[in-house]
């Protein structure tokens, strides 16, 4: 199993541009989650999902939709990237029946 | 709302010493406690967890619901112990969302 696995590992962005974070996991977990990191803050949650089809919003949502087509996929997309949405991102997973969670190993993220 | 308060950002100790890892929370309900760590280049990883009561690479945490705290402790510290410390908290039915601590970045000096 390769685990939670994201893409890109480093990115960066202007102002103003779109993007989509990719997170994928092949353990069948059906609960997926994004957190944001932040110096100072710790890990903040973004949205998450407890099922394909179904999302929802956690700590600091604005800025971010996700959607979850697949079990396997929870993509986070930035609508129109700002600077205070300079972060490293982590998504995690975790299996029915468990909250301990899996996370992946991050994007660092930078909009200049 | 729930918070996890980590009053120390830095910690140093010598090798062999003892290392206390302090976490506070505030929660009215009966909430489940972690503690996560993040060792150099690697991706965040589950430490324990309040429920279980384990000893995981030498480290305990117990829960004190009187005082509110979930104190990681290990009676003597090793140079691989260095890395950041997160404590976090899921409140009761809360679908596993986890409210964090804003870490104690732990460097262990030979």
């Amino acid at each position: 199993n390769a685990g939670v696995t994201q893409t890109p590992k480093f990115q960066v962005l202007k102002t103003g541009q779109s993007m989509t974070l990719q997170c994928a996991q092949d353990m069948n977990h059906e609960y997926m989650s994004w957190y944001r990191q932040d110096p100072g803050m710790g890990l903040r949650l973004i949205h998450y999902s407890v099922g394909a089809g179904i999302t929802d919003q956690g700590e600091v949502p604005n800025g971010y939709n996700v959607s979850r087509s697949t079990t396997e996929d929870f993509p986070l997309r930035l609508l129109s990237a700002a600077p205070s949405q300079t972060s490293v991102y982590f998504c995690a997973s975790s299996p029915p029946g468990t909250v301990s969670q899996y996370f992946g190993p991050g994007t660092r993220l930078t909009v200049t | 709302a729930q918070r996890v308060t980590q009053p120390e950002k830095l910690l140093s100790v010598f090798k062999g010493a003892p290392v206390e890892l302090k976490c506070n929370y505030s929660y009215s309900g009966s909430p489940e406690l972690f503690w996560y760590v993040q060792y150099s280049r690697q991706r965040l990883q589950l430490l324990l967890r309040h429920i279980s009561r384990e000893s995981i690479k030498g480290f305990t945490a117990d829960l004190n619901k009187g005082e509110t705290s979930f104190h990681l402790k290990k009676p003597f510290a090793q140079e691989e112990d260095s890395a950041m410390y997160y404590c976090a908290l899921i409140r009761d039915g809360s679908a596993r969302q986890l409210t964090f601590g804003s870490g104690t970045q732990l460097t262990v000096l030979p």
